[in-house]
């Protein structure tokens, strides 16, 4: 398996709060993804990185940001949550070859209460 | 706009036998195709990929998915469905309107069931 770390793997929040998920990889992979899992939308992608500090929006991101600071490392945040938030996370790293497969971790699952 | 269409949203069999998992697609130029597997409460498992070459792609656990470009289909398939086979399966298409940044666009999914 591809050495994908999530965390947390579960958590519930308050409505308002913020929230920052965690996608820790060691393949050294040059681009990074997060994306939501919701049923009848399959998965759609939030935010994705293509570099240290070099991040753009995907389909779905509004109320959300993200920072990636290390190669290894990058980080989802939800400003200030909202039901609508309630999702299951996925982070997922390809390399920069074209013809790559992404490699997806754990998933994180997020209730917003 | 590009887009990954998965049109059943479940699919049953009985073990033993065949099995097809349906994928259509829309894209500008060249589709690069996968499919992945969802165990409950796991991640995405790369299954198979068409990226160029044989219509006929063949992947892990003994799947198969073939390339239609006149249909522009990428239907999953297996000679003899398992009870383990039972996931949720994803069809997706690389997203190349914005160069190679390895974005993907997924169908919908479809739950397929395999009774003993």
């Amino acid at each position: 398996d591809a050495g994908i770390t999530q965390s947390p793997r579960h958590k519930v929040t308050e409505t308002g709060t913020p929230v920052t998920l965690r996608c820790h990889q060691t393949e050294n992979h040059r681009y990074m993804y997060w994306y939501r899992q919701d049923p009848g939308h399959g998965l759609r992608l939030i935010h994705y990185s293509y570099g240290v500090k070099d991040t753009d929006k995907g389909e779905v991101s509004d109320g959300y940001s993200v920072s990636r600071s290390k190669t290894e490392d990058f980080l989802l945040t939800l400003e200030s949550a909202t039901s609508s938030q309630t999702s299951v996370y996925f982070c997922a790293i390809s390399d920069y070859r074209e013809n790559t497969e992404a490699f997806f971790g754990q998933g994180t699952r997020l209730t917003v209460v | 706009a590009q887009s990954v269409a998965q049109p059943e949203d479940q699919v049953n069999v009985a073990e033993g036998n065949p099995l097809t998992v349906k994928c259509t697609y829309s894209v500008s130029g060249n589709p690069y195709l996968f499919w992945y597997v969802q165990y409950p409460n796991r991640g995405l498992q790369f299954l198979l990929k068409y990226i160029t070459g044989d219509n006929l792609v063949k992947g892990s656990y003994g799947f198969e998915a073939e390339f239609n470009k006149s249909q522009t289909s990428f239907h999953l398939k297996k000679p003899s469905a398992l009870v383990s086979d039972s996931a949720l399966y994803f069809c997706a298409v690389r997203d190349l309107g914005s160069g190679n940044t390895g974005k993907l666009i997924f169908g919908q999914g479809t739950t397929l069931q395999v009774k003993p």
